[in-house]
């Protein structure tokens, strides 16, 4: 059991750049998320989905797209990097519930110049 | 306005001694849960314990322990015989909010904490 992998760990971009963070995960979860760590910040929700083909938006969206069409992975994409985006970024998953903790990835470090 | 809150930035503890790390939160939702996670210098989140609204009993995970004081909105961790290893930032956490199909997580500013040999 992998648990929530994420990649890549560390990634410099240009302004106006584009990528995508990968994050999958082999425990069956439906219910996956992105979260950014800035200092002093604490952990902010991005996206998040409760299944294939089923997502919606956290508390700082903009400037990020999900998608997510199979259980397994749950990718974030940045279509125009802004240095505002410089974070780590964790993805998340656990089974639907009132009570399930959540498995994070091992993060990811993203620099915008 | 902040619903998770933890007030101290960082913290000191002894080797050996108890540490106790503080967290309110606010909610209007009467079934909502609390989680505390690790964060080691490694940068990986570590959960350590959890508290439902509704448990009568205080949680407890090895050297770990919830403060819940309900009618406070306190949910304080509470670490035994501290080790070197405790050394990390220290998160709280709230789900509430059923919506779209699921609830949502709140995470506090942390706590850092560093023990002394």
């Amino acid at each position: 059991n992998a648990g929530v992998t994420q990649t890549p760990k560390f990634q410099v971009l240009k302004t106006g750049q584009s990528m995508t963070l990968q994050c999958a995960q082999d425990m069956n979860h439906e219910y996956m998320s992105w979260y950014r760590q800035d200092p002093g910040m604490g952990l902010r929700l991005i996206h998040y989905s409760v299944g294939a083909g089923i997502t919606d938006q956290g508390e700082v969206p903009n400037g990020y797209n999900v998608s997510r069409s199979t259980t397994e992975d749950f990718p974030l994409r940045l279509l125009s990097a802004a240095p505002s985006q410089t974070s780590v970024y964790f993805c998340a998953s656990r089974h639907l519930g009132t009570h399930n903790e959540q498995f994070f990835g091992p993060g990811t470090r993203l620099t915008v110049l | 306005a902040q619903k998770i809150t933890q007030t101290q930035p960082g913290m000191f503890v002894q080797e050996k001694e108890a540490v106790t790390l503080d967290c309110t939160y606010d909610t209007s939702d009467q079934s909502y849960g609390l989680f505390w996670y690790k964060q080691p210098s490694s940068g990986e989140m570590i959960f350590l314990i959890y508290q439902g609204s509704y448990d009568e009993q205080n949680a407890t995970e090895g050297r770990y322990s919830l403060n819940f004081q309900k009618a406070r909105k306190s949910a304080n961790l509470v670490i035994s015989a501290s080790q070197l290893g405790d050394s990390a930032m220290y998160f709280c956490a709230m789900r509430e909010g059923y919506t779209s199909g699921t609830y949502k997580y709140i995470f506090g500013t942390g706590t850092r904490l560093k023990v002394l040999a």
